[in-house]
């Protein structure tokens, strides 16, 4: 519906492990943005890339990792998973010079850490 | 404090009912404003962009108060399908504007 395509929709993994989350841009966006959203909270901010480079990151740890390819699509990365990284990961694109409200989410992917 | 902040509710509320969501934010310096809607185990969508003077959709109206840093929405004769979690959002970034700050969501229910 959005363009913006999330996989796996849905994971489980046990603790300590890694794992890639990945997303694919509306077609003509050249930013993606990754949001994680803890049950009961609003998605949090964790980093945005723009031309294949982190441009801005939030309040997460270096655990946290991420890439962009030059098709614009996107890997979440996250290493030594914990118990609280169980959430939803949302992927947004959008394309840099317009504003906020043409921003897409993706329908997302949710991570079970056990 | 939290950058963004919002009622969780729940507000459960009549068919027909009028309610009214308020949120406000902490950094002055933040560029844009929005309403997100979310439904159960969905992604955030849109639902309408926030301005000074005040924007109306429909049943939905939204306004901001830059110098209270503070936002709303008011939904007029609710509908069961309003019925979701309504997200405050700022964003902070300039150009592609995509360092969305949300609140924790308001909760709302619609009852018959």
């Amino acid at each position: 519906e959005t363009g913006v395509t999330q996989s796996p929709t849905h994971l489980i993994k046990t603790r300590g492990q890694q794992v890639t989350l990945r997303c694919s841009s509306q077609s003509g966006h050249n930013t993606v943005s990754w949001y994680q959203q803890a049950l009961g909270q609003g998605p949090q901010f964790i980093f945005q890339y723009y031309r294949e480079e982190e441009n801005g990151r939030g309040n997460f740890p270096p655990r946290f990792s991420g890439l962009q390819f030059p098709n614009y699509s996107s890997e979440l990365n996250v290493n030594a998973l914990e118990l609280d990284d169980s959430a939803l990961y949302l992927c947004a694109s959008s394309l840099v010079g317009t504003s906020g409200n043409t921003i897409y989410f993706g329908e997302g992917s949710w991570l079970t850490v056990v | 404090r939290k950058e963004v902040e919002q009622d969780p509710g729940p507000f459960n509320v009549p068919e027909g009912a009028t309610v009214a969501f308020n949120c406000t934010y902490s950094n002055s310096a933040s560029q844009s404003f929005f309403w997100y809607r979310q439904d159960c185990r969905k992604e955030p969508k849109l639902l309408m962009s926030v301005y000074s003077s005040g924007n109306e959709d429909g049943r939905f109206t939204a306004q901001l108060n830059r110098a209270s840093q503070y936002i709303s929405l008011l939904i007029r004769d609710s509908k069961l399908s309003d019925s979701a979690t309504y997200l405050c959002v700022v964003n902070r970034g300039t150009g592609g504007g995509n360092k969305l700050t949300f609140g924790t969501g308001t909760q709302l229910k619609v009852e018959l």
